[in-house]
């Protein structure tokens, strides 16, 4: 499985724009890059997948460079609600997708 | 659309008890997983089943923890005998794809079993 780094914590404030980098250096070719948000008492929730360049849909941008050895979740104009851990997970659909959890990325929004 | 089922929420046991904890996925997912969530850890994945077949197993402790999803659609997930270290939060999630060249995935997640062995 491809092993990734992302940041312990990172500190915002309302309305900004928050950005989370992830290292996968080993990246598969086969392999898509997944990232997950997780709230307290609550199980995971997706938030955005992407293969290579950039992806947007109504919550976040992913972009991601030619060598694929990163990622970024971009989180634009961040609310007090967006306070929740981030994962960053590389699979492939050859391995039925098996994702492996790091500790992820605790983002706190401040007022 | 109605989402991963758990059940139990919640589970406090003593230490060398048995516990069951049960999943009921999304209508028509094929994939079907179990994690472990220790607090202040990501999920840890214990199991994937395709359909009713074990995909893959690698990380379950096949001394006290089992697994099955009969007939492909709900799952339970077994500790016997508990330890101290079993306390955490087991989730349960779901996948429509699961198979070779399947493009994208979106695993779909319960809200968890809260285990605490005391």
């Amino acid at each position: 499985l491809a092993k990734t780094t992302q940041p312990i914590s990172m500190d915002s404030y309302e309305g900004q724009e928050v950005n989370i980098t992830c290292s996968h250096n080993n990246i598969a070719t086969n392999d898509y890059i997944t990232w997950y948000q997780q709230f307290p008492s609550q199980g995971p929730r997706f938030i955005i997948q992407g293969y290579k360049t950039k992806v947007t849909n109504e919550v976040a941008s992913l972009f991601i460079p030619a060598d694929r050895k990163s990622s970024t979740l971009s989180l634009p104009r961040v609310s007090l609600s967006d306070t929740a851990v981030y994962y960053c997970l590389v699979g492939a659909p050859w391995t039925h997708y098996k994702l492996s959890f790091g500790a992820g990325t605790t983002v706190t929004v401040r007022a | 659309e109605a989402g991963v089922a758990q059940s139990p929420r919640y589970k406090i046991i003593e230490k060398r008890q048995s516990v069951a904890f049960w999943c009921n996925p999304i209508s028509g997912h094929a994939t079907l997983y179990w994690y472990q969530q220790i607090l202040g850890q990501g999920p840890k994945l214990l199991i994937q089943f395709q359909n009713n077949g074990v995909v893959d197993d690698s990380q379950l402790p096949k001394d006290r923890f089992s697994a099955e999803r009969l007939k492909g659609v709900d799952s339970t997930l077994k500790i016997q005998p508990a330890k101290l270290e079993d306390s955490a939060v087991y989730l349960c999630a779901s996948s429509p794809q699961g198979e070779k060249g399947a493009m994208g995935h979106e695993q779909f997640f319960g809200p968890g079993t809260r285990l605490t062995v005391l």
